[in-house]
This record gives structure tokens, C-alpha cells and sequence, in this order.
């Protein structure tokens, strides 16, 4: 089946430093790719997705290029503020679930 | 509804006892999907639903956790004599038909926890 595998937290920086959190997958076809966010006390929410080969999400500052070759999803953002502490989840569909990584937690201070 | 509802939010229970826990999918959403989080086991798929019926179970633990849902929109997942390691966040999504593309909205979760 599919698997995701994605850098271990927690990640702690400083307010507008840049965020870059790994995530790899494997996968048999061409799966969509997902980076769900959640913000403390929160549920989960899509943050970006990715349908095919080199298209890249974004959303809120935040990108994430779909890499065939490296079969990887990092995502990132250039400036990060206090806002953006949550744990983030990278995923991968199987047919008709998402498989997830195991969450990177963030946190920024000010 | 805006989004998909689930209750009850927090659910406390004796070791042995039977739980249900309800989700509400997003009006017009065809799947609906049940996850489990656990601090041990990360996010887990547990079993989808297309309409009423369930393709893929593959995920459900063992033969103490069910789910069904009726007039393709709520469903409810039941666990049976449960046990301390069936604590958990129970998150239920939905999304507006199969396939690889859709966007699943999640809702808030139960948080299950069993004494």
C-alpha cells in the first residue's frame, strides 16, 4: 500500500524565518498529494493539494511542488509568523483514502 | 449544514462498554470516510462509505469497531466492548463524490476515551 513519510517535529523557529518540512512518499500509480494543517484546538483543514507531476499548491504563503522524480512534497513558506504554529500533515491518496504522514509540529515564536 | 458535524465532541467510557459515535457529512457529499488519531498510530484510515455502502473496511482494527450510514448522509461507528488502547480522536470526513482529486473536509472529531 501507500505510505508517507515526513520529517519529525516539533520545528521550532523565529518569527518571518523560513519553513521548509520534508515529506516523501511511495505509491503505486499517481496519487494526488495534500498538506492538511492543525491550528491547536482545531480540526483538520486542507492547506494545499497537488493532482499531478510538477504542479505546485499554494495557499496562505505556503507551497508545495508535486516531484515525481524524487517522489516528494516539501513544503514550504518564506516567512513564517506566530499564526502558522499547528501541526502539519502531508498525505497521499489510495484510491479513496488519504494516507498520512505523521505530522510535523510547528512552532514559531515571536 | 457549512461543515461536517460530529458528536458527541468528548465521550468518556468504562473499559467493556459500547460507544457510538455520529458524524454528519456536508449536505450532498456522496463519501464519507472514518479516521482514527492516536498519539501512537498517527492519523489511520479506518473505512469508507459510498452512499450507504462501505467498498473499503480495510481499515477497521477488529471485528469490535462497525459503521454504518442510512439515506447516504449520516453515518455512525460503533465500538464494541471497548478497550483502553481504543482511546483515540475519531475524525469523520466527507467529500463530494470518489476519486483521487477530491478534497476531503474534515470534521472536528470525537475524542474517545476509554477508563
Amino acid at each position: 500500500g501507500n505510505s508517507v513519510t515526513q520529517m519529525e517535529g516539533p520545528v521550532t523557529l523565529s518569527e518571518e524565518a523560513f519553513l521548509t518540512i520534508n515529506c516523501t512518499y511511495t505509491a503505486t500509480g499517481y496519487p494526488s498529494l495534500f498538506w492538511y494543517v492543525q491550528y491547536p484546538g482545531e480540526g483538520l483543514q486542507l492547506l494545499l493539494k497537488a493532482t499531478k507531476a510538477d504542479d505546485k499548491g499554494s495557499n496562505k504563503g505556503f507551497e508545495a511542488t508535486y516531484r515525481k522524480e524524487t517522489t516528494s512534497f516539501h513544503l514550504e513558506k518564506g516567512s513564517v509568523q506566530v499564526s502558522d504554529s499547528a501541526v502539519y500533515f502531508c498525505a497521499a491518496t489510495a484510491g479513496n483514502k488519504l494516507t498520512f504522514g505523521g505530522g510535523t509540529r510547528v512552532l514559531v515564536k515571536p | 449544514g457549512a461543515g461536517v458535524s460530529q458528536s458527541p465532541s468528548n465521550k468518556v467510557t468504562e473499559k467493556g462498554k459500547d460507544v457510538e459515535l455520529r458524524c454528519d457529512p456536508i449536505s450532498g457529499h456522496t463519501a464519507l470516510y472514518w479516521y482514527r488519531q492516536s498519539l501512537g498510530q498517527g492519523l489511520e484510515f479506518l473505512i469508507y462509505f459510498q452512499g450507504n455502502s462501505a467498498p473499503d473496511k480495510s481499515g477497521l482494527p477488529s471485528d469490535r469497531f462497525s459503521a454504518e450510514r442510512t439515506g447516504g448522509s449520516v453515518s455512525t461507528l460503533t465500538i464494541q466492548r471497548t478497550q483502553q488502547e481504543d482511546s483515540a480522536v475519531y475524525l469523520c470526513a466527507s467529500s463530494q463524490d470518489r476519486g483521487t482529486h477530491n478534497e476531503q473536509f474534515f470534521g472536528p472529531g470525537t475524542r474517545l476515551t476509554v477508563l
